[in-house]
């Protein structure tokens, strides 16, 4: 099955520096990718996603790339801001497999 | 606006004990899905549902059964209740055949004594 690795586990910036999360997978016929926010004591919500027709999407601060032949993917985040700190998930396939996540903290 | 609800956000249950965990969504979604969450092992699937009367294992079934009589309402049940199943569950919801986005319940932190 998918297995999907994400790194790293934990990431400090300084407000308004940029941020990048980093993905793999296993499964090559995945076409499937969404990343999830989750804040403290909240529920996860997607933030952006990406199919593998596309190789990158932007949404203002926030970005996604995909490259299918090296099986990995990534989350961009801009101008960070002190309310970007959450814990961020990547995923693949369908049904979803998650990574493990990764804690963002910006410092103001 | 879409909303997947759940019967409870904390719950103590005694080990052996048989438990319900209950998920309602009210926007008509075909797919249903219940995760657990632990530190450091982000989100895990436990089961999911397609369509009514369908079930399908994730990837830690283990323990664990579930329920779809109605499209709106998924139920996770864990037949002995035992203290490695102490946890969050998360259910979620999404439309369709094909990719989606998951919508999230709030959650239920299960601690089993």
């Amino acid at each position: 099955g998918e297995n999907v690795e994400q790194h790293p586990s934990t990431l400090s910036v300084q407000e308004g520096d940029s941020a990048v999360i980093k993905c793999t997978y296993s499964d090559s016929a995945s076409n499937y990718f969404p990343w999830y926010k989750q804040e403290l004591g909240k529920r996860p919500q997607l933030i952006i996603d990406i199919r593998s027709n596309v190789g990158e999407k932007k949404d203002q601060r926030i970005a996604v790339t995909l490259n299918k032949t090296a099986k990995h993917f990534s989350l961009h985040i801009t101008e960070t801001q002190p309310e970007d700190s959450a814990v961020y998930f990547c995923a693949a396939n369908t049904p979803l497999v998650f990574g493990k996540g990764t804690r963002l903290s910006v410092i103001a | 606006d879409v909303k997947v609800t759940q019967s409870s956000r904390y719950l103590v249950k005694r080990t052996g004990e048989k438990v319900f965990l209950e998920c309602v969504q009210d926007m008509d979604h075909e797919n249903m899905f219940w995760y657990r969450q632990d530190p450091g092992l982000g989100l895990r699937l436990i089961y999911f549902s397609y369509d009514v009367k369908m079930k399908e294992k994730g990837d830690i079934p283990e323990g664990y059964s579930v329920s779809r009589e109605k499209k709106e309402r998924f139920s996770l049940i864990l037949e002995s209740a035992s203290t490695n199943q102490t946890s969050m569950y998360l259910c979620a919801s999404s439309f369709g055949t094909g990719s989606y986005e998951q919508y999230f319940g709030p959650g239920t932190r299960l601690t089993v004594t």
